[in-house]
């Protein structure tokens, strides 16, 4: 089993709809857990931590399910500038270790 | 904001020549990474490097691969003989601490030739 599996896309959306992207991660000793964003040939970018009790940062929404070793994140009233690739990426190891998963592309379209 | 900061944006290397990528992590950051990112693949840790010492290091950082922090405040990686398998984007990340998530720099695009 991958360490990090998202489905990778592409999610083709318009503008204003919500959509979900779900993560699984095998190491069920990870503790901490964040979303990260790349745009095409840049570095990715923190979006947000993902807490136990879920963390909601304007449009978006990110939960955590320890039971099922998966975490969520939905946007909600997607724009165009949130097309990217989206990255899952839990924290393994003692060092902070941050394992990304390959990503989910979404695509906004007008 | 704080920003991490990696020199050359791009660098074109003959293969079996050596190569020295260079950042300058956030000044208050105490852990210091490298990952690399093939074309269309997914982003990889290499090595992750704590109170002046690599603290973990993957399979692909293997001998040709060294990390330094000479003076306080640079971290390099270092490649000893570039492979055409080396060709990535390579990014450096550091934190303050595991709460934090990390902050990446823009990346160094090594092509081997």
């Amino acid at each position: 089993r991958k360490e990090v599996e998202q489905d990778p896309g592409p999610f083709n959306v318009p503008e204003g709809a919500t959509v979900a992207f779900n993560c699984t991660y095998s190491n069920s000793a990870s503790q901490s857990f964040f979303w990260y964003r790349q745009d095409c040939r840049k570095e990715p970018k923190l979006l947000m931590s993902v807490y136990s009790s879920g963390n909601e940062d304007g449009r978006f929404t990110a939960q955590l399910n320890r039971a099922s070793q998966y975490i969520s994140l939905l946007i909600r009233d997607s724009k165009l500038s949130d097309s990217a690739t989206y990255l899952c990426a839990p924290l393994a190891g003692g060092y902070n270790k941050l394992i990304f998963g390959a990503g989910t592309r979404l695509a906004v379209h007008p | 904001e704080p920003e991490v900061t990696q020199t050359p944006s791009h660098q074109v290397t003959q293969m079996g020549q050596e190569v020295i990528l260079r950042c300058v992590p956030i000044s208050n950051h105490l852990y210091f990474y490298w990952y690399r990112q093939i074309l269309g693949q997914k982003v990889e840790f290499l090595v992750s490097f704590y109170n002046n010492e690599i603290s973990e290091k993957s399979e692909i950082f293997d001998d040709q691969f060294s990390v330094e922090r000479p003076d306080g405040s640079n971290f390099t990686l270092k490649i000893r003989s570039t492979k055409l398998e080396d060709s990535a984007m390579y990014f450096c990340a550091s934190t303050g601490g595991r709460d934090y998530g990390y902050t990446f720099g823009s990346g160094t695009r090594l092509t081997v030739v």
